[in-house]
């Protein structure tokens, strides 16, 4: 089955130690997004790959840094996570957006992290 | 600033019955509204989507209302069952890939 798939599903990390957490996808969609989602808040767009080009949000700390090396993969990297950085990070896909239509984005299980 | 709210954190409903989950949005060029739903543990599933040029769509017991002028929109599901118990969040979008979400509404099926 086509699907998107994030490991580790569960991370526990000391504070400031660098954390990578994984993504990837069999859907072959050319875009792909990060999402910060802490409990009982709406899911926080981090960033989005539109093929090979990253797409930052403006209030997305330099803490938090991406990589995509093909089109299947994709990577967050928190470089010196702090107590607040404990959330649910949520990995989608889509195609890209159709004309005069949306973009139903796929996601993935996700992985929660909590710093101690 | 939160673009898309979903002022009910929860929702109880018996089963059979019709739920109802609302949405209201401030950001008038949002073009495109979508809802998703999540069961504990899972990653959120698309549900349903609406266009800006309509008013109603519908997808067997799932049925989206928007009422632009009122910046609203409505999920209806009918009848409800025990599996439509998850968290349901409103999202919209404008014009690129980018959506943003709600808080979400937790909906309980009561049998």
């Amino acid at each position: 089955d086509a699907m998107v798939i994030q490991n580790p599903r569960y991370q526990v990390t000391q504070f400031g130690k660098p954390v990578t957490l994984s993504c990837s996808q069999t859907l072959n969609h050319n875009v792909m997004y990060w999402y910060q989602q802490k409990s009982s808040q709406a899911p926080k767009l981090l960033f989005h790959y539109y093929d090979k080009d990253f797409n930052n949000e403006a209030d997305t700390p330099d803490n938090f840094q991406s990589r995509r090396p093909n089109t299947s993969f994709c990577f967050l990297d928190i470089r010196s996570p702090g107590l607040g950085d404990t959330a649910m990070y949520l990995c989608a896909t889509s195609r890209e957006q159709l004309a005069g239509g949306g973009n139903e984005q796929f996601f993935g299980p996700g992985t929660r992290l909590t710093v101690l | 600033d939160q673009q898309v709210k979903q002022n009910s954190p929860s929702l109880s409903v018996q089963e059979g019955r019709i739920s109802i989950l609302n949405c209201d949005y401030t950001n008038s060029m949002f073009d495109y509204f979508l809802w998703y739903k999540k069961y504990p543990a899972e990653g959120p599933t698309f549900l349903i989507s609406i266009s800006s040029i309509k008013d109603k769509n519908e997808d067997g017991r799932f049925t989206v209302f928007l009422n632009k002028s009122a910046k609203h929109l409505s999920l209806h599901i009918v009848p409800s069952q025990p599996g439509d118990s998850a968290v349901y969040f409103c999202a919209a979008s404008v014009g690129d890939d980018k959506i943003i979400f709600g808080k979400g509404t937790r909906l309980h099926i009561l049998p």
